[in-house]
C-alpha cells in the first residue's frame, strides 16, 4: 500500500494566519490526491480533489498544490470555522489510503 | 439535498455479527458507486468497501475480506454492510459515503454509526 505522511501532526495558529500542511506519498501518485476537513463528532468534508481542484462550495481561501510525492494544503487566511483536523487521501491505486491527519488548533 | 443516514451500529461481542444500513436521498442513488469508510476512536480514516452502481463490482480492504459484505438495494435507495466474525480492531465509527464518479473519494458522507466490539 502507498503510505501517506502528513506534517505537522498538530499546528497552532491564529485567526488570519496563512497555514500550510504537507502530505508526502511513499511513491508517485501523480495528482490523485484529495484533502478533507473533519470537525469533532462530524463526518469528513471534501475540500480539494486532484491535488488542486476546489470542491464546489468550498471557500477560495483553501488551495492545494503539488504532484508526484509532495503536496500541500494552504489556508490563505485562517478563519474561526477552519479549526479542525485535515486529512490527505491518495486515490492513485485501487487501495486508497489516508494520511494520519493534521490538527489545526487555536494559538 | 443529498442525505445519507446510517443505522445499525451498537455493541457486539468478538466473533459476532452486525448489519449496517444507509438510507440515501436527494440524488439518483442507482447512478453512483457507494462506499463505507471507518474511523477508530481517536484515529484516522480507513476506506473499507466500495460497490458499483449495479452491485456487480465490489472492493474490500484486506483486513475485512472474507468477513464483511457490502451490498445495495437500488429500489430502496439503501446501502448495507454485513459484518461477520467481528474483532476488537473493527471498533469504529462507520460512515456511508457517496463515491465521486471514476475516483475513490467521497463527496458526501453520512453522520456515522458507532460499532463497538467488546466482551
Amino acid at each position: 500500500d502507498i503510505q501517506m505522511t502528513q506534517s505537522p501532526s498538530t499546528l497552532s495558529a491564529s485567526v488570519g494566519d496563512r497555514v500550510t500542511i504537507t502530505c508526502r506519498a511513499s511513491q508517485s501518485i501523480s495528482s490523485w490526491l484529495a484533502w478533507y476537513q473533519q470537525k469533532p463528532g462530524k463526518a469528513p468534508k471534501l475540500l480539494i480533489y486532484k491535488a488542486s481542484s476546489l470542491q464546489s462550495g468550498v471557500p477560495s481561501r483553501f488551495s492545494g498544490s503539488g504532484s508526484g510525492t509532495e503536496f500541500t494544503l494552504t489556508i490563505s487566511s485562517l478563519q474561526p470555522d477552519d479549526f479542525a483536523t485535515y486529512y490527505c487521501q491518495q486515490y492513485n491505486s485501487y487501495s486508497v489510503t489516508f494520511g494520519q491527519g493534521t490538527k489545526v488548533e487555536i494559538k | 439535498e443529498v442525505q445519507l443516514v446510517e443505522s445499525g451500529g451498537g455493541l457486539v461481542q468478538p466473533g459476532g455479527s452486525l448489519r449496517l444500513s444507509c438510507a440515501a436521498s436527494g440524488f439518483a442513488f442507482s447512478s453512483y458507486w457507494m462506499s463505507w469508510v471507518r474511523q477508530a476512536p481517536g484515529k484516522g480514516l480507513q476506506w473499507v468497501a466500495n460497490i458499483k452502481q449495479d452491485g456487480s463490482d465490489k472492493y474490500y480492504v484486506d483486513s475485512v475480506k472474507g468477513r464483511f459484505t457490502i451490498s445495495r438495494d437500488n429500489a430502496k435507495n439503501s446501502l448495507y454492510l454485513q459484518m461477520n466474525s467481528l474483532r476488537a480492531e473493527d471498533t469504529a465509527v462507520y460512515y456511508c459515503a457517496r463515491r465521486v464518479a471514476a475516483a475513490t473519494l467521497a463527496d458526501y458522507w453520512g453522520q456515522g454509526t458507532l460499532v463497538t466490539v467488546s466482551s
